[in-house]
C-alpha cells in the first residue's frame, strides 16, 4: 500500500510564505517513480468543489496565481504559497498516481492565514 | 467550456443502494477518463475509482460495493455504492482525469446522507 503523509495543520502571516510538505511511502518501489512526476495539489474552500492547483509535481495550469509554486526534492513533494491572502485560508491536499489506474491522496492540510 | 454537472443531493437509508450521475459537456467524453472522490465530514479526500470505456478500476476499500459505468449516447458516468452505511455519508465528486494523472475539472459535488 501507498501512503502521502502531509502535516494537519499550517498557519502563516498575511503576505508571507507557507510551504506544505507531501512525503510518500510505499512498498511497491514503482510508486517512488511515479511520486517523481505525477504529484499534483488541490485547494479546497469549505463546501466547495476541490480546484487544481499544481501538476507534475510543480507545473501550474492557466489562470492560478504564481504565487503558488510545487517542487520536489527525494520522496517529498511540497507546495509553497507566496504573498499570503485571506482567501488562501483552505484545505490543501497533495495526489499521486500509484500505478494501476489507481491514486492516493495525502491526508490534507488545514493552511491559517493569521 | 468543459462542464461536469452532478446530480442532486439526498438522503438513503442504511442497506441501500446510492446511484450518483456525473454528466459531461464540452469536450470529447471518450478522450478522457473519470474519476470519483469523496470527501466524508472531518475527513479528506478519498480516492474511489476511475472509469474510461469499458475499463473500471476501484480502491480496495471499495472493491465489491462500487461500481462504475458510462453512457456514451448522454457522456454520463454513474457511481453506485452499494449496502451503504453512516459512515458513506459524504460528498461524492466526479473529476475528469488528465492524460498525465491529475484531475483537471470537478463537478460541484454530491452529498450523500445515509440515515434512516
Amino acid at each position: 500500500q501507498s501512503a502521502l503523509n502531509q502535516p494537519p495543520s499550517a498557519s502563516g502571516s498575511l503576505g508571507q510564505s507557507v510551504t506544505i510538505s507531501c512525503s510518500g511511502s510505499s512498498s511497491d518501489t514503482d510508486f517512488y517513480a511515479f511520486l517523481s512526476y505525477y504529484v499534483s495539489w488541490y485547494q479546497q474552500h469549505p463546501g466547495k468543489a476541490p480546484k487544481l492547483l499544481i501538476y507534475e509535481v510543480s507545473k501550474r495550469p492557466s489562470g492560478v496565481s504564481d504565487r503558488f509554486s510545487g517542487s520536489r526534492s527525494g520522496n517529498t513533494a511540497s507546495l509553497t504559497v507566496s504573498g499570503l491572502q485571506a482567501d488562501d485560508e483552505a484545505d490543501y491536499y497533495c495526489l499521486s498516481y500509484s500505478g494501476s489506474n489507481t491514486w492516493v491522496f495525502g491526508g490534507g492540510t488545514k493552511l491559517t492565514v493569521l | 467550456q468543459v462542464h461536469l454537472e452532478q446530480s442532486a443531493s439526498g438522503v438513503t437509508n442504511p442497506g441501500a443502494s446510492v446511484k450518483v450521475s456525473c454528466e459531461t459537456s464540452g469536450y470529447t467524453f471518450a478522450t478522457y477518463p473519470i474519476s470519483w472522490v469523496r470527501l466524508a465530514p472531518g475527513q479528506g479526500l478519498e480516492w474511489m475509482g476511475w472509469i474510461s470505456g469499458g475499463d473500471t478500476k476501484y480502491a480496495q476499500t471499495f472493491q465489491g460495493r462500487l461500481t462504475l459505468t458510462a453512457d456514451t449516447s448522454t457522456a454520463t458516468v454513474y457511481m453506485e455504492l452499494k449496502n451503504v452505511r453512516s459512515d458513506d455519508t459524504a460528498t461524492y465528486f466526479c473529476a475528469r482525469t488528465s492524460f498525465s494523472n491529475y484531475f483537471d475539472i470537478w463537478g460541484r459535488g454530491t452529498l450523500v446522507t445515509v440515515s434512516s
